[in-house]
């Protein structure tokens, strides 16, 4: 079935970097997308969404850029702090259809 | 931002038990809440749709019997694991759809009930 999934289950990075964290989607029907963070015990946390009809959204220290072309969706951290260290995840949805989650990245941020 | 409030965070109960878990739309009402398991390492698998009023929609593989499902009124929904084996043990999370202002109806989740089962 079609499915989103991520290409690299975990990213480690310095403190101050830029990260930046990947996922692929197969259904080209798919409208909106959101990334999720989740720390350990807690529930997702929603960081930024974007619409098919942008390519590119920015929030505070956050960035998502959709490409339609290939389905890759990714989120840019900048300036990647130590409390940005959780578990990303992607999710795509359709319509008014419930979301489809991602495998998940795990961003660990070394000092 | 609008808070979805779940109850108990955690919860350790003796095999052939039953655990109530409630999921709570504070400042917001939610004709639309979700019920979701996730496995350590894992992504959060979708298990049912609820709907206020209506009977769940479960999920393929999900037995409706044993994760009874309530939404009563619009701030809230209870999942019941019933007679609950350590398999059940997992983490469950809720989450709530409804409008807060703004341009798009957000899902907003809560903080998650982890459930050990011994």
């Amino acid at each position: 079935g079609e499915s989103v999934g991520l290409h690299l289950p975990t990213l480690s990075v310095q403190e101050g970097d830029n990260s930046i964290i990947n996922c692929a989607y197969s259904n080209s029907a798919s409208d909106y997308f959101i990334w999720y963070k989740q720390e350990s015990g807690k529930g997702p946390q929603f960081i930024i969404d974007i619409r098919s009809n942008m390519d590119k959204r920015q929030g505070q220290r956050v960035t998502v850029l959709l490409n339609k072309t290939v389905k890759h969706l990714s989120l840019q951290i900048a300036a990647t702090q130590p409390g940005d260290s959780a578990v990303y995840f992607c999710a795509e949805n359709r319509g008014y259809s419930t979301l489809t989650f991602g495998k998940g990245t795990m961003l660990l941020v070394s000092p | 931002g609008a808070v979805v409030s779940q109850h108990p965070s955690w919860v350790i109960c003796k095999s052939g038990t039953s655990v109530k878990i409630e999921c709570r739309s504070l400042d917001f009402q939610a004709t639309t809440m979700f019920w979701y398991r996730q496995f350590p390492k894992q992504s959060l698998m979708l298990m049912a749709t609820s709907n206020e009023g209506s009977k769940a929609t479960y999920e393929q593989g999900v037995e409706k019997d044993k994760f009874l499902i309530n939404h009563a009124s619009l701030t809230l929904s209870t999942l019941t694991v019933t007679s609950a084996h350590p398999e059940d043990s997992s983490f469950y999370i809720c989450s709530a759809r409804g409008w807060t202002g703004g341009e798009n109806e957000k899902l907003f989740f809560g903080s998650g009930t982890q459930l050990s089962v011994l």
